[in-house]
């Protein structure tokens, strides 16, 4: 167990839908990331949340967004859903010491299996 | 960002010993080269770091020759439960949350 919690674990929609997911990070971790990972693909970066701020931003959708709120849980919506969306969707999150100089390890969540029809 | 280059799927037995090389060419100064596994359906997870020589703890090593443009995981003894994607990460905390994991490598240990 990580201690990354994903909410939910599973999602089906459909098409044209918007969907919330959530995650709670590690507790003392400040930095929140979102993946995406579909069928027998390599994990894809969105985005990066730093104590509520946003810190990077991978190949995120315009359709997609995510915030991260004072308790450091984090939100990433996905609205005018697509079939190409569906994918499990992990959160990941590090302590991220800006100038710490190595990389910080990150711990990922079991994800939210989103299933579009 | 430093790409990375790994191969896409390698098969073992049990016992023996697995070698993975990522290459990093145009790694930076500051960045560090982190492995993380991932067996289907979880999220990755940390197995080791380094920045140079060697990094060794009680799952596997890190093996980073000095020009630091490719690192070798090794994992001793492999068994079934190892069948899984590792994952090569090179970055610093100044470009961590671009760091990209690639599309890995399928390890296959076989009985």
């Amino acid at each position: 167990d990580s201690g990354v919690t994903q909410t939910p674990k599973h999602l089906i929609t459909a098409t044209g839908q918007r969907v919330t997911l959530r995650c709670s990070p590690r507790s003392g971790d400040l930095s929140v990331y979102w993946y995406q990972q579909s069928l027998d693909q390599g994990l894809q970066f969105l985005i990066q949340y730093y104590n509520g701020e946003e810190r990077a931003k991978g190949n995120i959708l315009e359709r997609f967004s995510a915030q991260q709120f004072p308790d450091l849980h984090s939100e990433l919506n996905l609205s005018s859903l697509e079939l190409g969306d569906s994918a499990l969707y992990f959160c990941a999150s590090s302590v991220e010491r800006p100038g710490a100089g190595y990389q910080e390890t990150q711990y990922f969540g079991p994800g939210t299996r989103l299933l579009v029809l | 960002l430093a790409k990375t280059t790994q191969p896409i799927s390698m098969d073992s037995y049990e016992g023996q010993e697995v070698n993975i090389t990522c290459s990093h060419n145009n790694i930076a100064t500051n960045d560090y080269i982190t492995w993380y596994q991932q067996f289907p359906s979880q999220g990755p997870r940390f197995i080791i770091q380094g920045y140079k020589t060697k990094v060794t703890n009680e799952v596997a090593s890190l093996f980073i020759p000095a020009d630091r443009k490719s690192s070798t995981l090794s994992l001793p003894r492999v068994s079934l439960s190892d069948t899984a994607v590792y994952y090569c990460l090179v970055g610093g905390d100044t470009n961590a949350g671009k760091s990209t994991f690639g599309d890995g490598t399928t390890l296959t240990v076989k009985p």
